[in-house]
């Protein structure tokens, strides 16, 4: 079974606000993701991690950030959240070593900025 | 540009009915492809798929994938309830120093009694 968690689950918070949302793996895993992901569309890799210390961004272009100061740990932030902020976000994290190894997903936060 | 394309976009069938899901792909580097489940949240793995001809199953689910033709089917038998969800296709294509993994836009499965 596969340990990642997501805080917020849901989240409303009015604009310009700053915002973490919160991603934590209890496998050890180096490889961390984040998506994000509107509805009924496909997912959008915006940033990924290697490993503490390391991080890149994705195919699609986020205002957000993020970091990777604990190998288990990978909040992405928001400083001033928008209404097109407003979105479902999707934390993964895979073992480094396997060059093909399948990602496993957090349960999401579904974002909304009013 | 590196695009995967799955096919169709939704589909609603009867318990019991047999379903094929398509995913094709054309992407620079391939590695490998993988099939994920995805219901109300966050997408279940179910399936890597690295070698040509060579089908995984697991219980009624099964997967082939053709590198020659560039795609891959998912294959349900005995469909139930239970199987409704958005079925994602997705590509890992990661060159040396960087990670790229592209989804599918998924096909949304309904199964009614």
């Amino acid at each position: 079974e596969a340990d990642i968690y997501q805080t917020p689950r849901y989240l409303v918070i009015g604009t310009g606000k700053k915002i973490t949302l919160e991603c934590s793996q209890t496998m050890g895993h180096d490889k961390m993701y984040w998506y994000q992901q509107d509805p009924g569309m496909e997912l959008h890799l915006i940033h990924y991690s290697y490993g503490v210390n390391s991080t890149e961004k994705g195919d699609l272009s986020s205002e957000s950030t993020v970091s990777r100061i604990r190998t288990e740990h990978f909040p992405l932030t928001l400083e001033s959240a928008r209404p097109s902020h407003t979105s479902q976000y999707l934390c993964a994290s895979s073992e480094f070593w396997r060059q093909e190894a399948e990602a496993f997903f957090g349960q999401g936060t579904r974002l909304t900025v009013v | 540009e590196d695009k995967v394309v799955q096919s169709p976009l939704s589909l609603v069938v009867h318990e019991g009915d047999t379903v094929t899901l398509n995913c094709s792909y054309e992407v620079t580097n391939f590695r490998s492809l993988l099939w994920y489940k995805q219901e109300k949240k966050a997408p279940t793995f179910l399936f890597m798929l690295t070698s040509s001809g060579i089908e995984k199953k697991s219980g009624r689910l099964s997967s082939i994938l053709d590198k020659k033709e560039l795609f891959s089917i998912l294959n349900i038998t005995a469909t139930q309830t239970g199987d409704s969800a958005v079925y994602l296709c997705a590509v890992d294509h990661s060159g040396a120093g960087s990670y790229q993994l592209t989804f599918g836009k998924g096909t949304k499965l309904s199964v009614i009694p």
